[in-house]
């Protein structure tokens, strides 16, 4: 599966957007970007998840860049509640449902 | 119901006890999974059931023992543990292992060996 890499942490004022990279460049035609969350003392939380074309569903949306070698989870106007870990992930068709975490981006939301 | 409940919350043994995780899921998933996590690090992959078949194994000790005596339930048996296996233990579970299917996790089971 293709490696990403976020940044290690971010800081959003309440209310504002939050807008998390993403970088996986050597990823592969049938690999997927997906994004969790995990809010601390809880189990990781799906997002959203996409192949080339932006999405978006009532959590967030996703950027996905043309050459598909980054992409960019946008939270329209985050809270204080969605204060967490973010990951990206790649999956890859026939993995057999493994989903493999990387390091993460730590997300505060500040009043 | 999307929830996966697994218990017990908060479990302590010593390094010679045999104690058991247990994960339910009432969605009709029918793919489960076992993570591991450390503080401050992110979740491991250690097992993978499809149908009730184990199906990945990310090469973990034998200490360590997945069942899954039918597709709402997944135990992991504990046997002889380190202190560095101390972690958290998630459980997950998807409608199957393809690429679309959503994961749900549940909030796991904090480990203590002592």
């Amino acid at each position: 599966d293709a490696k990403t890499t976020q940044p290690p942490s971010m800081d959003c004022a309440e209310g504002r957007a939050a807008n998390l990279p993403c970088n996986h460049s050597t990823i592969s035609g049938n690999e997927y970007v997906y994004w969790y969350r995990q809010i601390h003392s809880q189990g990781p939380q799906y997002i959203i998840h996409g192949l080339k074309n932006n999405e978006t569903n009532e959590m967030a949306s996703l950027i996905i860049t043309e050459d598909r070698k980054s992409s960019t989870l946008i939270l329209p106007h985050a809270t204080l509640r969605d204060t967490a870990v973010y990951y990206c992930i790649v999956r890859v068709e026939g993995g057999g449902g493994k989903l493999i975490f990387g390091q993460g981006t730590e997300l505060s939301v500040k009043p | 119901d999307t929830e996966v409940t697994q218990t017990p919350k908060h479990l302590v043994m010593g390094m010679t006890n045999k104690k058991s995780l247990k994960c339910e899921q009432h969605m009709g998933h029918r793919a489960m999974y076992w993570y591991k996590q450390k503080a401050k690090k992110p979740p491991e992959l250690m097992f993978v059931y499809s149908y009730e078949k184990l199906s990945i194994n990310e090469s973990v000790p034998s200490r360590f023992s997945p069942e899954c005596p039918n597709s709402s339930l997944l135990n992991l048996h504990l046997h002889a543990l380190q202190p560095e296996d101390s972690a958290l233990y998630l459980c997950a579970s998807s409608q199957g292992t393809g690429v679309y299917e959503k994961l749900f996790f549940g909030s796991g089971t904090q480990l203590s060996v002592l």
